[in-house]
């Protein structure tokens, strides 16, 4: 079946400093790939997608391109900020949806 | 907009006590989801619901039931409350699956059993 694995967190940068969070997936079939960003005390939300193979989706700062030949949809920020301390999560759709298991970001001052 | 409401926000049950957990959209959308989301365990479906009067099971439907008997009510049902349904619950919901699916979640449940 389809899954998605995600780098465990937590991870605990400092304002400024370079974010990747690895996402790597297993799926029959070419499924479309999300970022999803649980700030606290919130539901989750939309942060990012791609639906093919090579799209780069972006927002707020954050890229992330679907490389379908190593399976993985690692998310990236080049200048983080302290706003940007959540939870992310990866997921995948093939008419229906499978998250990882979050990692949370924490970015301090 | 007030987008995916869910309430309560915060409940304590007893073990072997009933509740329902309501979730409602002012989206028209079609597609409406329950998750459970444990520490380190990411989200997982319970139930979902493709319109209304049709609801399939998830990956963890047990314990609890659910009914789509309006598109803009989704309600999640616990008959006998137990501690491993100690959770925080979403509701969320989608106007499609696939390449165009997005997800709008409600702030959350958060439930304890003792």
């Amino acid at each position: 079946g389809n899954s998605v694995t995600q780098m465990e967190g937590p991870v605990t940068l400092s304002e400024e400093a370079f974010l990747t969070i690895n996402c790597t997936y297993t799926a029959t079939g070419y499924p479309s790939l999300f970022w999803y960003v649980q700030y606290p005390g919130e539901g989750l939300q939309l942060l990012l997608k791609a639906t093919k193979a090579d799209d780069k989706g972006s927002n707020k700062g954050f890229e992330a391109t679907y490389r379908k030949e190593t399976t993985s949809f690692h998310l990236e920020k080049g200048s983080v900020q302290v706003s940007d301390s959540a939870v992310y999560f990866c997921a995948l759709s093939d008419y229906k949806l499978s998250f990882g298991a979050g990692t949370t970001v924490t970015v301090r001052a | 907009n007030a987008g995916v409401t869910q309430t309560p926000k915060f409940r304590i049950l007893k073990i072997g006590q009933s509740m329902t957990l309501q979730c409602t959209q002012d989206m028209n959308h079609n597609y409406m989801y329950w998750y459970r989301q444990d520490p380190g365990m990411g989200l997982k479906l319970i139930y979902y619901s493709v319109g209304a009067g049709i609801t399939d099971k998830g990956e963890v439907p047990n314990g609890y039931n659910v009914s789509r008997s309006t598109t803009e009510d989704f309600p999640l049902r616990l008959e006998l409350a137990a501690p491993s349904q100690t959770s925080v619950y979403f509701c969320a919901s989608s106007y499609a699956t696939g390449p165009d699916e997005k997800l709008f979640f409600g702030s959350g449940t958060q439930l304890s059993v003792l």
